[in-house]
């Protein structure tokens, strides 16, 4: 069974520019969740979807991030316009709905430098 | 609100040598805690978790933890590391595993021969 996939895994993109990052779960999974790590720091969560909804989006930093899941499928974090402080590595896992200890399985990342 | 403390943010140890984790965290209710194990170009992989019952939970790889309530920690513990054990490992917390996690910023393993 293939795992959380994300595309691309690098990118370098200037300032001002417009970045979009996919996320492709484990087929069956619900639950799509969206973390970054920022310089080094924390891993921090962005927002959980269930199917196609948003069900929690208070960790977005402002309306320059918008993500979609359309067809409760694959998603997207896009990125416009980008700016200096986003850059860091954009985490997604998935997990199954249901029972409150179903693990949260994560893709390898994409890490974003905006110069 | 919840957060995650890892006070060791580089740690490096021989290898054979037995190796201990540090992780604190303040959370209002019973918490979910979670370590996971980010080998290069790789994602988070969960090492175990702990929700309830025993407080000392076994994980993969020969990783156990401990809870320790009076002392809102949740130390991961190996009692002889491999070199295929470098890599960064992360502590979280949360409500419950289908929510957001709150992850501590990472201690990074070193192994030396």
């Amino acid at each position: 069974e293939a795992g959380v996939t994300q595309f691309p895994s690098h990118s370098v993109i200037e300032k001002g520019q417009t970045v979009t990052l996919r996320c492709d779960p484990i087929s069956g999974h619900d639950n799509l969740y969206w973390y970054r790590r920022v310089m080094g720091k924390e891993i921090k969560f962005l927002l959980h979807f269930v199917k196609e909804s948003k069900q929690d989006e208070s960790g977005m930093p402002n309306n320059r991030f918008l993500a979609e899941r359309t067809g409760g499928t694959y998603s997207t974090l896009k990125v416009q316009p980008a700016e200096l402080e986003d850059s860091g590595v954009y985490f997604c896992a998935s997990s199954q709905p249901g029972l409150p200890d179903n693990e949260q399985f994560f893709g390898p990342g994409t890490r974003l430098t905006v110069l | 609100a919840q957060s995650v403390t890892q006070p060791d943010i580089h740690i490096t140890v021989s290898e054979g040598a037995s190796l201990e984790l540090r992780c604190n965290y303040s959370y209002g209710a019973t918490p979910y805690l979670f370590w996971y194990v980010q080998s290069p170009g790789q994602g988070l992989q969960l090492l175990l978790k702990y929700f309830s019952g025993d407080t000392l939970v076994q994980g993969i790889k020969g990783f156990e933890a401990e809870f320790k309530r009076s002392q809102s920690s949740f130390n991961l513990r190996k009692p002889s590391v491999h070199w295929s054990d470098a890599a960064e490992y992360f502590c979280a917390v949360g409500n419950n595993a289908g929510n957001m996690l709150t992850f501590g910023g990472g201690t990074r393993l070193m192994v030396k021969p």
